[in-house]
């Protein structure tokens, strides 16, 4: 079993939608919740960061940790063209060691 | 947030030649730095973790003589690839993480494509 399970999508929505990317684990020491997004041929870009559970918003994102079910998710409200783009879930416990998902191709059409 | 930069962004070379590729954060020190390797379209592949000063350590698979990684400062790592062939073509990224802060700044890529 993978430390982190990520549907790849591809995920496709219309302009103004709601989104919502998950992403599994199972390692219960994980105490660090990320989420990047990565444009086509560019390094990931740092969106959200979580410590432990709860919510954490930011503008039109949210991002969700529930470590009891050992699940994390990131909502992109009033979803735009220039949101398209893969989004990845990172986790780590230390801080040393880093786990990603394997990343969701979201594509918001106008 | 932090900034990562690499150098070069694009770089293309003849098999069995060395090549390069810095890595600096330009605004944190990075006690840690990673390197990845990413196929078109498909996830980040960890190849090593290296902390300043230190010898890097490699994932699985990953030969250590080939892609040699040098952390000599908190705010510089390097990849040498050494006699590159064009399987090593890939997107090569680099990622800093400051002591204390839990999370990673990518820089943004660099694209080796050996011809």
């Amino acid at each position: 079993q993978k430390e982190v399970e990520q549907d790849p999508g591809p995920l496709s929505v219309p302009e103004g939608a709601i989104v919502s990317l998950n992403c599994t684990y199972s390692n219960s020491a994980f105490q660090y919740f990320m989420w990047y997004r990565q444009y086509s041929r560019k390094g990931p870009e740092l969106l959200m960061y979580t410590y432990s559970s709860g919510n954490k918003e930011d503008g039109r994102f949210t991002a969700q940790v529930d470590k009891s079910s050992k699940y994390i998710s990131l909502f992109i409200r009033d979803s735009q063209p220039s949101d398209s783009a893969t989004y990845l879930c990172a986790m780590s416990d230390t801080g040393n060691q880093f786990y990603f998902g394997t990343g969701t191709s979201l594509t918001v059409i106008p | 947030g932090a900034v990562v930069s690499q150098h070069p962004s694009w770089v293309i070379c003849k098999s069995g030649t060395s090549v390069k590729i810095e890595c600096r954060s330009l605004d944190f020190q990075a006690t840690t730095m990673f390197w990845y390797r990413q196929f078109p379209k498909q996830s980040l592949m960890l190849m090593a973790t290296s902390n300043e000063g230190s010898k890097a350590t490699y994932e699985q698979g990953v030969e250590k003589d080939k892609f040699l990684i040098n952390h000599a400062s908190l705010t510089l790592s390097t990849l040498t690839v050494t006699s590159a062939h064009p399987e090593d073509s890939s997107f090569y990224i680099c990622s800093g993480a400051a002591g204390g802060t839990d999370t990673q700044y990518f820089g943004p890529g660099t694209r080796l494509t050996v011809l």
